[in-house]
């Protein structure tokens, strides 16, 4: 069965520094989904990021890029700038294609991220 | 509708009562999934949907709950005998199919808040 775990329970970065959240996974699929989620105080998740496992470039979405390693199965979240608002706790998830396990999504254990101004 | 909607949003009941948890998918989408999430913790897995495949009830955590899905859409995650330790938040998400052209990611309810005293 597949398993993501986040090592991290805890992280804290100043306002308009950098940070990286880790995440591993451990699967024998080729072929999966990573996602990236946040959730604030208000309990939405929210997707900040997703990555499909065929591409091997990295993804990113403004302020937000991953270090994907297939190999390493290690899938890392970098927030660049950081702002108040990213607060909250972040989840790393996985995602099985429909052929394997039709699309089951398991979630890692959450890193709460603290911003400092 | 717009969005994944759940109801109620805050349920508190007596120790030993039933409740039914409500979840109202995203229309069109196939995949809909059950989480809970304890205070402050990770999102423990409960039970997927998928199409008309079997629901994947592997994280239910004792006969005492049970969920089904009425013609493809609406969701009822229902605890009986409800106990303290059953007290969390319930998530529900729901999602389409990788590879049918539209996002891969799930898309969240914003939970209910089952208390138990």
């Amino acid at each position: 069965a597949q398993t993501v775990t986040q090592s991290q329970p805890e992280m804290s970065v100043q306002e308009a520094e950098t940070v990286t959240l880790s995440c591993t996974y451990d699967t024998s699929e080729s072929d999966y989904y990573l996602f990236w989620y946040k959730q604030p105080p208000s309990r939405q998740m929210i997707l900040v990021i997703r990555q499909e496992a065929y591409k091997q470039q990295n993804a990113t979405e403004n302020r937000f890029s991953v270090n994907f390693q297939k190999a390493a199965k290690s899938f890392s979240l970098k927030i660049s700038d950081s702002q108040l608002g990213d607060a909250a706790m972040y989840f790393c998830a996985y995602r099985s294609t429909p052929w394997n396990q039709g699309g089951k999504l398991i979630f890692g254990q959450g890193t709460e991220l603290s911003v400092k101004p | 509708g717009a969005g994944v909607s759940q109801s109620p949003s805050n349920k508190v009941t007596e120790k030993g009562k039933d409740v039914e948890l409500r979840c109202d998918p995203i229309s069109g989408h196939t995949a809909l999934y059950w989480y809970r999430q304890s205070l402050g913790q990770g999102l423990e897995f409960l039970i997927y949907f998928q199409g008309n495949s079997a629901p994947d009830k592997s994280g239910l955590p004792s006969d005492r709950f049970s969920a089904e899905r009425t013609g493809g859409s609406v969701s009822t995650l229902t605890i009986q005998r409800t106990q303290q330790e059953d007290s969390a938040v319930y998530l529900c998400a729901s999602s389409s199919l990788p590879g049918q052209g539209r996002d891969t990611e799930a898309f969240f309810g914003q939970g209910t808040r089952l208390t138990v005293v």
